[in-house]
C-alpha cells in the first residue's frame, strides 16, 4: 500500500516545551488524516484530524497542519505535560476510502 | 470506545493452529477492520469491511481470514499459514457511510502469542 513515513521514532523534551511530529503520504488522493495517541498497554485514542480542504486545525494545546501540495502534515503539541508521554501514530487515508495507512509511531517523553 | 470490545485479551497457540479473535461493536458502525501491532511497526492493515458480507484485502491479508455475516461482528482467524504471528490485533469501526465523522474507535486489542 501507499507509504506513510513518520519522524521522529523517538522525542524527548522537558515539560512545558514544545513538541512537533512530522508525517508525509505518498497518496495524492488522500483526504484525512487523523493523529493518534496510544499510552502502554492501551488502545490508540483520536486526539486530533483534519480533512484534506482545511490546512490547520486547533483544539487546546494540539494543532494540525497540512500541506496538501508537499503531502506532509504535522502534530504540534505546546505545554507538554509529564502526562502527554505516549507513542503518536499519525494516518492518511487510503485514497478517499475509509481504512488507513499508518506511521510507525513517535514515542514521546515528557521529562518534568 | 466502549462500545467495541475484543476477546480473549490474551491468546496462546500452538504452531500449526487456527485460532480466532472477536470483535464486537454495538456502535451501529458499518465499517469494521483489523490492524496487526508490532513493535516500532505502527499498525498494519490487516483485512476491513465496509459493510456486512463484504469484506477487503489489506497490505498483509495473507495467512488471515476474515468473515462478516452480522453488522456487529467482524472475527478474524489466524491460520496455519501465517509464519509470524505473534503480535498485538486491534479491531476498530467507523462511523456510518455517509456520515461526516472519519472517527475509527479501536477495541481494547488481543495479544497473542505462539508457543
Amino acid at each position: 500500500g501507499e507509504n506513510v513515513e513518520q519522524h521522529p521514532s523517538t522525542l524527548s523534551v522537558q515539560e512545558g516545551d514544545s513538541a512537533v511530529i512530522k508525517c508525509t503520504y505518498s497518496d495524492s488522493a488522500s483526504n484525512y488524516f487523523p493523529w493518534y495517541k496510544q499510552e502502554l498497554g492501551k488502545r490508540p485514542q483520536l486526539i486530533i484530524d483534519i480533512r484534506s480542504n482545511v490546512g490547520e486545525k486547533k483544539d487546546q494545546r494540539i494543532a494540525v497542519t497540512l500541506n496538501k501540495t508537499a503531502k506532509h502534515f504535522s502534530l504540534h503539541i505546546t505545554e507538554t505535560q509529564p502526562e502527554d508521554s505516549a507513542v503518536y501514530f499519525c494516518a492518511a487515508s487510503i485514497g478517499s476510502g475509509y481504512a488507513l495507512n499508518f506511521g510507525k509511531g513517535t514515542s514521546l517523553l515528557v521529562t518534568p | 470506545d466502549g462500545g467495541i470490545t475484543q476477546s480473549p485479551k490474551y491468546l496462546f497457540r500452538k504452531e500449526g493452529q487456527n485460532v480466532t479473535l472477536s470483535c464486537e461493536q454495538n456502535l451501529n458502525h458499518d465499517a469494521m477492520y483489523w490492524y496487526r501491532q508490532d513493535p516500532g511497526q505502527g499498525l498494519r492493515l490487516i483485512y476491513y469491511s465496509q459493510i456486512v458480507n463484504d469484506f477487503q484485502k489489506g497490505d498483509i491479508a495473507e495467512g488471515y481470514s476474515v468473515s462478516r455475516e452480522k453488522k456487529e461482528s467482524f472475527p478474524l482467524t489466524v491460520t496455519s499459514a501465517q509464519k509470524n504471528p505473534t503480535a498485538f490485533y486491534l479491531c476498530a469501526s467507523r462511523h456510518p457511510s455517509g456520515s461526516s465523522y472519519n472517527e475509527q474507535f479501536f477495541g481494547p486489542g488481543t495479544r497473542l502469542t505462539v508457543l
